[in-house]
């Protein structure tokens, strides 16, 4: 299993440009969700899903849309990018049976600037 | 959410025991006590979790107090490889987590 991958790992943008950062899993976990960390801090949860065609808010979810519809893709949207949004974004995923319920799993992130 | 309150910053010497602690006093019932760590420059990953009692895994030992107020992570053998930053999270009946600002532990060799 290649587990949780995310693309690309670096992306530099103009403020105001839009684009995609894209995630996947393939462990068929129903749940997937975006982080953002800034510097020195805890991640902070943006999106999250349930399962495909299921989506819902977290702590910091202006600015960007997600979508999911499949099982093993969540891609984050920014619509339109400010340098508030420069970070590292995680995605993570984790299943829903007894063996995996416990652990979510992560990518390896990608890191966003925003100038 | 139940908040957790952990030390900005631990040290510890190679092949020596590192034992951090998590203050949760607002944690309800149901909450399970989550770790993950998050090594530099990489996603976070599962460390251990545990409910009321302690819990062991090859990576650590989970250590909670009988009223369920603080527990303690234990890695019983530091190496340099274990140099991160740590997260104690409680962890309700949904998936989310909340991460704090965590512990970051050094090892010195």
């Amino acid at each position: 299993n290649a587990g949780v991958t995310q693309t690309p790992k670096f992306q530099v943008l103009k403020t105001g440009q839009s684009m995609t950062l894209q995630c996947a899993q393939d462990m068929n976990h129903e749940y997937m969700s975006w982080y953002r960390q800034d510097p020195g801090m805890g991640l902070r949860l943006i999106h999250y899903s349930v399962g495909a065609g299921i989506t819902d808010q977290g702590e910091v979810p202006n600015g960007y849309n997600v979508s999911r519809s499949t099982t093993e893709d969540f891609p984050l949207r920014l619509l339109s990018a400010a340098p508030s949004q420069t970070s590292v974004y995680f995605c993570a995923s984790q299943g829903a049976d007894t063996n995996s319920y416990n652990e979510q799993f992560f990518g390896p992130g990608t890191r966003l600037t925003v100038l | 959410d139940a908040k957790t309150t952990q030390p900005n910053s631990m040290e510890s010497n190679e092949e020596e025991p590192v034992h951090l602690p998590c203050n949760h006093s607002t944690i309800s019932g149901t909450d399970y006590i989550h770790w993950y760590r998050q090594l530099p420059s990489q996603g976070p990953e599962y460390v251990i979790h545990g409910l009321t009692s302690n819990v062991n895994n090859r990576m650590a030992s989970l250590a909670i107090a009988e009223d369920r107020k603080s527990s303690t992570l234990i890695l019983h053998r530091a190496t340099l490889r274990d140099a991160a930053v740590y997260y104690c999270i409680l962890r309700g009946n949904d998936y989310k987590l909340s991460f704090g600002a965590g512990t970051t532990v050094t090892v010195r060799a």
